[in-house]
């Protein structure tokens, strides 16, 4: 147990419908990620959030949309999808400005039909 | 752009033996490098994490190495076991922001009883 709650731990949907991921971190962090994990590719970075305020989106299409209400919680909302968007979304968090060490949840595998 | 390349991809041992997974990366201007484990299907787990000041971390049967200038570094397993058997994986910060990863692709360990 890492310390970091993603749900649902399976998620299949049509490319009309829309659904979130839900993070939750116990670890009193300030910092929360979102991670896209595709079969033969390596880890890409899509979102961070320092302090509730998002910092990064790496060049991420607006079918994905996140939500940061607060530190300890994170959320990606998902609505008309690809097949291509298929894959393990992992999120993360970590400190800020201490040693950085990542936390990641146990993911969501989400296939897109 | 950061490139992160983990050689090898996959390798199988006999359990006992002493190991050596390498990762390369293009840009030295990291703040920290951190090694994970994955099991399938699974989120990561962070075994060590590496300030770009330092030389080497260690955690009980693991050792990993930094040298920044030359964009490598070297995650040693000790006494090889069966339960070693996941995929591990090496990632580099960004710049000055030690919480932005780029991740290679990874080194599929199989350990045999």
């Amino acid at each position: 147990e890492t310390g970091v709650t993603q749900t649902p731990r399976h998620l299949v949907m049509g490319m009309t419908n829309k659904k979130s991921l839900k993070c939750e971190q116990h670890l009193g962090h300030n910092a929360m990620y979102w991670y896209k994990q595709s079969a033969k590719k390596p880890l890409e970075l899509m979102f961070v959030y320092n302090f509730k305020e998002q910092t990064e989106n790496n060049s991420v299409p607006s079918r994905f949309s996140p939500e940061c209400p607060n530190s300890s919680h994170l959320f990606l909302h998902l609505h008309t999808l690809q097949p291509e968007d298929s894959a393990l979304y992992l999120c993360a968090s970590s400190q800020v400005q201490e040693n950085e060490k990542l936390f990641f949840g146990s993911g969501t595998q989400l296939s897109v039909l | 752009k950061q490139e992160v390349t983990q050689i090898p991809a996959a390798l199988s041992v006999p359990e006992g033996e002493n190991l050596v997974l390498n990762c390369s990366f293009t840009d030295s201007a990291i703040y920290n490098l951190q090694w994970f484990r994955q099991d399938p299907g699974k989120g990561l787990t962070s075994l060590l994490l590496i300030q770009s000041s330092q030389r080497e971390q260690t955690s009980g049967r693991l050792n990993a190495s930094l040298d920044k200038s030359s964009g490598r570094s070297t995650l040693y397993i000790a006494a090889s076991q069966p339960g070693d058997s996941a995929t591990y994986l090496c990632a580099v910060s960004k710049g000055n922001a030690g919480n932005m990863l780029t991740f290679g692709g990874g080194t599929r360990l199989m350990v045999k009883p």
